[in-house]
């Protein structure tokens, strides 16, 4: 089966920075990558996501790039805030006859220093 | 929509008890996803499905686990007995599109204390 591997697993930066957290996936037939964010105490949530027909993709201050070939794709945040600062899960999705599972990564715990 | 509702939202209960968790998926979702979440193991696929119909078990623990979906918009997670290392936050979510990409939708979870 599928198998997401993300690093790091915890990162700090300072407010302004950028960030960069990094997935691998094993299984050829995953085509569908969504980051989600999770807050303490709060429930996943969707930020972005790339299909495998495209190579990147940006929305305001986050964006995700995919190389299909070495099987990683990458989130990218820039001019973090604080309110940035959550756990971050990388998925990947692969497809079978009979729909789509969604695999996690462990998480990246990402802290935006003021 | 009120997004995918799981109840109870918390559960304290003693070792050997029987723990039920309860989830409904968003109206016209097919596909609903049972995970459970801890510090040490990250959020863990255990069950799915499509249409009402299981499609990977493979991560349910083991035969103390059990989970159904008897129609489209309610599912349950069985736990009998239940054991302290079961203690975690265990997710339902849903996802629109049955054989198709689509975003998955989590409900706010269920955390589990077993003493």
């Amino acid at each position: 089966g599928e198998n997401v591997e993300q690093h790091p697993s915890t990162l700090s930066v300072q407010e302004g920075d950028s960030a960069v957290i990094k997935c691998t996936y094993s299984d050829s037939a995953s085509n569908y990558f969504p980051w989600y964010k999770q807050e303490l105490g709060k429930r996943p949530q969707l930020i972005i996501d790339i299909r495998s027909n495209v190579g990147e993709k940006k929305d305001q201050r986050i964006a995700v790039t995919l190389n299909k070939t070495a099987k990683h794709f990458s989130l990218h945040i820039t001019e973090t805030q604080p309110e940035d600062s959550a756990v971050y899960f990388c998925a990947a999705s692969p497809r079978n006859n009979y729909g789509q599972n969604f695999v996690f990564g462990p998480g990246t715990r990402l802290s935006v220093l003021p | 929509d009120a997004g995918v509702i799981q109840s109870p939202r918390h559960e304290v209960t003693e070792m050997g008890q029987e723990v039920t968790l309860r989830c409904k998926p968003i109206s016209g979702h097919n596909s609903l996803f049972w995970y459970r979440q801890t510090m040490m193991r990250g959020l863990e696929l255990l069950i799915y499905f499509n249409n009402n119909v299981p499609i990977d078990d493979s991560g349910m623990p083991e035969d103390r686990f059990s989970a159904k979906m008897p129609n489209a918009s309610f599912s349950t997670l069985k736990i009998q007995p239940s054991e302290p290392r079961d203690s975690a936050v265990y997710f339902c979510a849903s996802s629109p599109l049955a054989g198709v990409d689509g975003e998955l939708f989590f409900g706010e979870g269920s955390r589990l204390t077993v003493l």
